[in-house]
This record gives C-alpha cells, structure tokens and sequence, in this order.
C-alpha cells in the first residue's frame, strides 16, 4: 500500500525567507511519482512540482524545489523567499501507476510580514 | 480559461436527498478524477475514467455513489439518499496522458453541506 506522511501540521515562516516543507512516503513500486500541490482558502488544488522516481536531478519549478532523497523515501517541499501570497495548505501526493493520487494530511503554511 | 469547473460550488441539501455534480475537464484530457476531501484531511480517491470508461472505483464509493462520464467529455457524480457523512469537498481532476504519472490538475470542488 502507498502512504505519505506530512509530520507538520503548521508552518510559521516570515516574508522573504525560506521554508521547508517535509514529506515522507512508503510504497514497494520501483516507478512512482511525487507532487506538491497548493491550497488556498478557497479550496482549489493548484499543481505546484512533480518528480519522478527515476529522475536524477531534483526537480525546480520557479521558488518551489523538491529535496529527492530516495533512499531515505523522503520528497521535502522547498519555497524560497516566501511571499505573503504563499499562506496556504500544501499537500504531498504520490502516483505509483495505477493513475490515482495518495495524498498527506497536509502542512498549513502562514507567511507574515 | 481552460481549466477544470465543476459545478455547482455549494450544495446544501437535507438527509436523505439526491444531489448531482458536474465536472467538466481540460478538453485535451481523456483521464477524469474524482475525489473526496474531508475537513483536515487530505484528498481520497473515489474513481477515474478514461474517456467513458470507469476504470477504477475506491471502496469508498459506496453503492450510493455513482459517477457516469458520457461520450467521455463531462462527468457527473450522483449521490443518492445523502447522509451527514457525506458532508465535504468533492474535488475533480483531469490528466492528460494515461500511461504515465502524468499531472492531474484539478477543478475548484463542490463543497457539499447535508442537514
């Protein structure tokens, strides 16, 4: 069975600098994919950054970074400089090919000024 | 804009009645999604089509659920003689490939309220 793990139910970070998100995951499927996606109050979950199981680089999507640390099954969610913009609930997903999303409880995010 | 909608995006309804969702996906996309969303938990899988066909469905969607995706463009979700349980976010999504862990974008939900 897939699981993910979001050990941090909140997160307090000030404007301008950066925050790790952590992520751990479990599953015995060699090929699987990791995605960060971002909810706002308003419910919507908007795509953030995906990597994939084989991918050799970590992946980078403008502020956002995803820390891959296979071996340690562990998938960490890194925004630079943190805008105000950014407080929101941030939730870890794993694909491992049977096409649907197993996701984390989530870390509620809070930027203040 | 051509995202996923979904509608509507409120439903109060009392026990016992039958409510209907819509979800309309990213034209290109032959993958479609459903998931439940209940208050501080993540989303759970309830099932997924490709193109018209229901491929997967979770133990969740119980036999008073059911998801039809005619001609495989819109989706509907029905949920028959609803129970207070029922109560949470029902999030869409749509993916565009279907042999890879492609990206599933997902609509804004409905966010169901049952009395």
């Amino acid at each position: 069975a897939q699981k993910i793990t979001q050990t941090q139910p909140g997160m307090f970070v000030q404007e301008k600098e950066a925050v790790t998100l952590d992520c751990t995951y479990d599953t015995s499927d060699p090929s699987y994919g990791l995605f960060w996606y971002k909810q706002p109050s308003s419910g919507e979950m908007i795509f953030l950054i995906y990597q994939g199981s084989y991918d050799q680089q970590n992946a980078t999507e403008g502020r956002y970074s995803l820390n891959f640390q296979k071996a340690r099954k562990s998938a960490n969610l890194v925004i630079s400089a943190s805008q105000l913009g950014d407080s929101a609930m941030y939730f870890c997903a794993m694909e491992t090919g049977y096409s649907t999303l197993t996701f984390g409880k989530g870390t509620m995010l809070l930027v203040s000024p | 804009d051509t995202g996923v909608s979904q509608n509507p995006r409120h439903k109060i309804t009392k026990r016992g009645q039958n409510v209907t969702f819509r979800c309309d996906p990213i034209s290109e996309h032959n993958r479609l999604y459903w998931y439940r969303q209940t208050l501080g938990q993540g989303p759970e899988f309830l099932t997924y089509f490709q193109n018209e066909a229901q491929l997967e469905k979770s133990r969740l969607l119980s036999d008073r659920f059911s998801a039809e995706r005619p001609k495989g463009s819109f989706s509907t979700l029905e949920i028959q003689r609803t129970e207070q349980g029922d109560s949470a976010m029902y999030l869409c999504a749509s993916s565009e490939q279907p042999s890879s862990a492609e990206t599933q974008y997902f609509g804004p939900g409905t966010r169901l309220l049952v009395l």
